[in-house]
């Protein structure tokens, strides 16, 4: 059975600074997507990371794929408060009659002033 | 487009009574999702379609939950009878066939059962 997981699940961080939120996961697969959501919102796709060695930016977000290490990372730039959400990363596995995510148990990422 | 639709967004609902949640999922998207997302148990997949047809319903967490895709445009996941465990965000999402195209979440139905 596919096993995702994401740490650390709990992510206090100041304005400003620099974090690395890290997602592993227990199949081989090249094909991992992150998403954001916030609070009594729906699930937002930030990126589709499709081989190894992909890397994708937009903002202070950076998401790369490392397929040997079964890890993907999101790194977080100088983190400003509107960054604050619980981040999900989630591993497309394709099963004989179809294709499916399976999600980490996510992020929850609060940026202080 | 639209994106992922979704309805009712509130259910408040007594305990016994049926609850039918529905999602009109993004055209051309011929892979449809149901999760549910609780504070306890975080996203659980229940149930996903391809080509309308259930692929994999291991994620139902019992026969008072049914789900149907009768045509590529229209699903409903429904609870008969309901529980106050139910109580969670139901969200549905799509996506096409190809590997790696993105997967899209409706707004969600946030259920409420008393």
């Amino acid at each position: 059975e596919l096993k995702v997981e994401q740490n650390p699940l709990f992510l206090s961080m100041q304005e400003g600074k620099n974090y690395t939120i890290y997602c592993n996961y227990s199949t081989t697969s090249d094909r991992l997507y992150w998403y954001r959501q916030d609070p009594g919102k729906s699930l937002e796709s930030l990126f589709v990371l499709l081989s190894n060695g992909a890397v994708k930016q937009e903002g202070r977000l950076m998401a790369s794929l490392d397929t040997k290490a079964r890890l993907s990372t999101l790194h977080i730039t100088a983190a400003v408060h509107d960054l604050s959400a619980t981040y999900f990363c989630a591993v497309d596995i394709k099963e004989t009659s179809g294709s499916r995510l399976t999600f980490g148990e996510g992020t929850q990422l609060t940026v202080n002033p | 487009d639209a994106g992922v639709i979704q309805s009712p967004r509130h259910e408040v609902t007594e305990m016994g009574q049926e609850v039918t949640l529905r999602c009109k999922p993004i055209s051309g998207h011929d892979y449809l999702f149901w999760y549910r997302q609780t504070m306890m148990r975080g996203l659980e997949l229940l149930i996903y379609f391809n080509n309308n047809v259930p692929i994999d319903d291991s994620g139902m967490p019992e026969d008072r939950f049914s789900a149907k895709m009768p045509n590529a445009s229209f699903s409903t996941l429904k609870i008969q009878p309901s529980e106050p465990r139910d109580s969670a965000v139901y969200f549905c999402a799509s996506r096409r066939t190809y590997l790696g195209h993105e997967q899209y979440f409706g707004p969600g139905t946030r259920l409420t059962v008393t």
